[in-house]
């Protein structure tokens, strides 16, 4: 089966640093990718790590290790605006992808 | 540029009952993958259609069946309803190596 799991909820001030892990169990894997969901918006793609190793886009990083079926997303100089619901989805498939039921992220000032 | 867009916002329809979602890629786009998220949860993939064809899907009954145009937009069709399918509704579009979505703003169908 399918399982990712990610937890339900992470509260931190403004401009602090936070971690939100991701560890998946599936059939397939082609790449993990992290997704952004503000409260009635849709989706929005922030990063994708297909191979081992940190991808860093501006304030946001991505991490994965392929042997521990692990990967986390790094938030740092975090903002009010940054607080939302934050998915990690793993491409199961080449046209495929399984989402985790996301994280809560609460940014407090 | 115009990005991902879906019709309608929002729908009630009663148990049932058949309903059509429709979506425009973005522009540029020839993929399309259709999501449900049910309240609280993370999108759940329904299907992708590339070149008007049914590539990929996922775990959904045959009650669930789309439809891809020539011009790359796409159909959602839900037959005989029940109260479980009440969820968003969110086409992503890409183009064909897809591990950047595009997401439009969903179709949130309420069934009573």
């Amino acid at each position: 089966g399918q399982s990712l799991e990610q937890p339900s909820e992470v509260t931190a001030v403004e401009g602090a640093i936070v971690q939100i892990n991701c560890t998946y169990q599936t059939s397939g894997f082609y790449g993990l990718s992290w997704y952004q969901q503000h409260d009635g918006g849709a989706p929005t793609f922030l990063s994708y790590n297909a191979l081992d190793g940190l991808e860093e886009t501006g304030r946001f990083s991505s991490f994965l290790s392929r042997s521990d079926s692990y990967g986390y997303l790094l938030l740092q100089e975090l903002q009010m605006k940054d607080s939302a619901s934050y998915f990690c989805a793993v491409r199961e498939d080449f046209n495929k992808f399984y989402f985790g039921s996301g994280t809560k992220l609460n940014v407090k000032p | 540029d115009a990005g991902v867009t879906q019709s309608p916002t929002h729908l009630i329809k009663t148990r049932g009952q058949q309903v059509t979602l429709r979506c425009s890629p973005k522009s540029g786009h020839d993929t399309v993958s259709w999501y449900q998220q049910a309240l609280g949860q993370g999108p759940q993939f329904i299907f992708q259609y590339y070149e008007e064809e049914e590539r990929q899907r996922g775990n959904f009954p045959d009650r669930f069946s789309g439809h891809q145009f020539p011009n790359y937009s796409s159909e959602l069709n839900v037959n005989a309803l029940l109260l479980g399918d009440s969820a968003l509704y969110l086409c992503a579009s890409s183009l064909d190596n897809p591990y950047e979505q595009y997401f439009g703003p969903g179709t949130r169908l309420t069934v009573t």
